[in-house]
């Protein structure tokens, strides 16, 4: 595997489920992000791990609960979600005081809540 | 606040054509500057990116993009598109320093058309 990975790349839940969606980088960074998508909408920041410690957390509902065990995984963990949270959820990595911090992203999971 | 415009939100050209897509920011110093490209169901693409110099950047799939420090923009150009170019175009900044440094904001960006 090479650049970042993420599973599953589509999830279709209910309110009351609890679910988890997982990435994974194989760049070597020290830095994860988890962005969410919507349609119509900016991507919007939710979550910035650096060396697997929370930096960031922009205001996101509690329903949504990040987990960085370790530099290369970064898990977001869904309970009770609402309609509204169907979006696309991408997650990037970077090199802390490299590149800029230049962002590299996965292929994104897919939710749906119904 | 830093923030980033796009003010195309959808853009058709002709195979072949050339093409430029806007972006504006704001912001009280030079930040870093990025395109990404999405294609449909994917992922954010890095296409380049401008930190410092030449104030003319070239990337990936021979798009280029122009740092105007003077009108605060980073257009992104090609000079030929191809049809396999349809998709979605981010503009995005993030601080060169300080507590912010690394944190990305994104234009709301523009969906490019491609006609044969």
């Amino acid at each position: 595997e090479t650049g970042v990975t993420q599973t599953p790349r589509h999830l279709v839940m209910g309110m009351t489920n609890k679910k988890s969606l997982k990435c994974e980088q194989h760049l070597g960074h020290n830095a994860m992000y988890w962005y969410k998508q919507s349609a119509k909408k900016p991507l919007e920041l939710m979550f910035v791990y650096n060396f697997k410690e929370q930096t960031e957390n922009n205001s996101v509902p509690s329903r949504f609960s990040p987990e960085c065990p370790n530099s290369s995984h970064l898990f977001l963990h869904l309970h009770t979600l609402q309609p509204e949270d169907s979006a696309l959820y991408l997650c990037a990595s970077s090199q802390d005081g490299a590149e800029g911090e230049t962002q590299y992203f996965g292929p994104g999971t897919r939710l749906l809540v119904l | 606040a830093q923030s980033v415009t796009q003010p195309d939100i959808h853009i058709t050209v002709s195979e072949g054509a050339s093409l430029e897509l806007r972006c504006n920011y704001s912001y009280g110093a030079t930040p870093y500057l990025f395109w990404y490209v999405q294609s449909p169901g994917q992922g954010l693409q890095l296409l380049l990116k401008y930190f410092s110099g030449d104030t003319l950047v070239q990337g990936i799939k021979g798009f280029e993009a122009e740092f105007k420090r003077s009108q605060s923009s980073f257009n992104l150009r090609k000079p030929s598109v191809h049809w396999s170019d349809a998709a979605e175009y981010f503009c995005a900044v993030s601080p060169a320093g300080g507590t912010s440094y690394g944190k990305l904001t994104f234009g709301q960006g523009t969906i490019l058309t491609v006609h044969p």
